[in-house]
């Protein structure tokens, strides 16, 4: 079956460090793989779309890589603040398909 | 003003009631999606159409339907309210065709069913 994965369990860190959230996927050859913050009650907002041909994507404090062999994405955010304390999920469009995929998502919490 | 609104923003009905969440949006998209949200199993798609004379049914349609009246309006519909509807219910829209492949979310409809 296709699935995608995220870690169900909350992440904790400290202020200043860097966070790394993982997504893993399953039978889906991927088009693109998107990030998206959610806040309690409130709907998701998109940080980054990383393509299938490209291995790494910045913008300010957040990285995604991509790695389709391993069937995995990574997302990081370098000096983590209490403010990005989230949900983060990720979502998956693959090729040819119509809709997009979404993982469960991961809580973090940052701690001051 | 927000691009995409959704309304009632929280909703308490009664099972078998009939009830209408709505959304609009000013970004001009073509497509349009209804998802609902429950604890630990992400968003799941219930319907989404690419124009206004286009309507599919997602991975949990069972239970609900859908009515494009315009590209900018897209309403979810359950015909008879049940207690395992109760979610959160999110409106979202994008265009791929005009390099917008990313969905933008509504603020979401807490539905409570009685």
């Amino acid at each position: 079956s296709q699935k995608i994965e995220q870690n169900s369990e909350a992440l904790n860190i400290q202020e200043g460090k860097t966070a790394t959230l993982t997504c893993n996927y399953t039978n889906y050859s991927p088009a693109y793989l998107q990030w998206y913050r959610q806040d309690p009650g409130r709907g998701p907002v998109f940080l980054l779309l990383i393509r299938e041909n490209e291995k790494e994507k910045r913008k300010e404090r957040l990285k995604v890589t991509f790695d389709t062999t391993l069937k995995q994405s990574l997302f990081h955010i370098t000096a983590s603040q209490p403010a990005d304390s989230a949900t983060y999920l990720c979502a998956l469009d693959i090729v040819g398909g119509f809709k997009t995929i979404f993982g469960a998502g991961t809580r973090l919490f940052v701690k001051a | 003003d927000a691009d995409v609104t959704q309304t009632p923003r929280n909703r308490i009905t009664k099972t078998g009631k009939r009830i209408m969440l709505e959304c609009s949006q000013t970004k001009g998209h073509d497509r349009m999606y209804w998802y609902r949200q429950d604890p630990g199993l992400g968003l799941r798609l219930i319907y989404y159409s690419f124009d206004v004379k286009d309507i599919n049914k997602g991975e949990i349609s069972d239970g609900y339907s859908v009515s494009r009246q315009a590209q900018a309006k897209f309403s979810l519909s359950l015909e008879s309210a049940i207690p395992n509807q109760t979610a959160l219910y999110f409106c979202a829209t994008s265009d791929p065709e005009r390099g917008e492949e990313t969905q933008y979310f509504g603020p979401g409809t807490r539905l409570l069913v009685l």
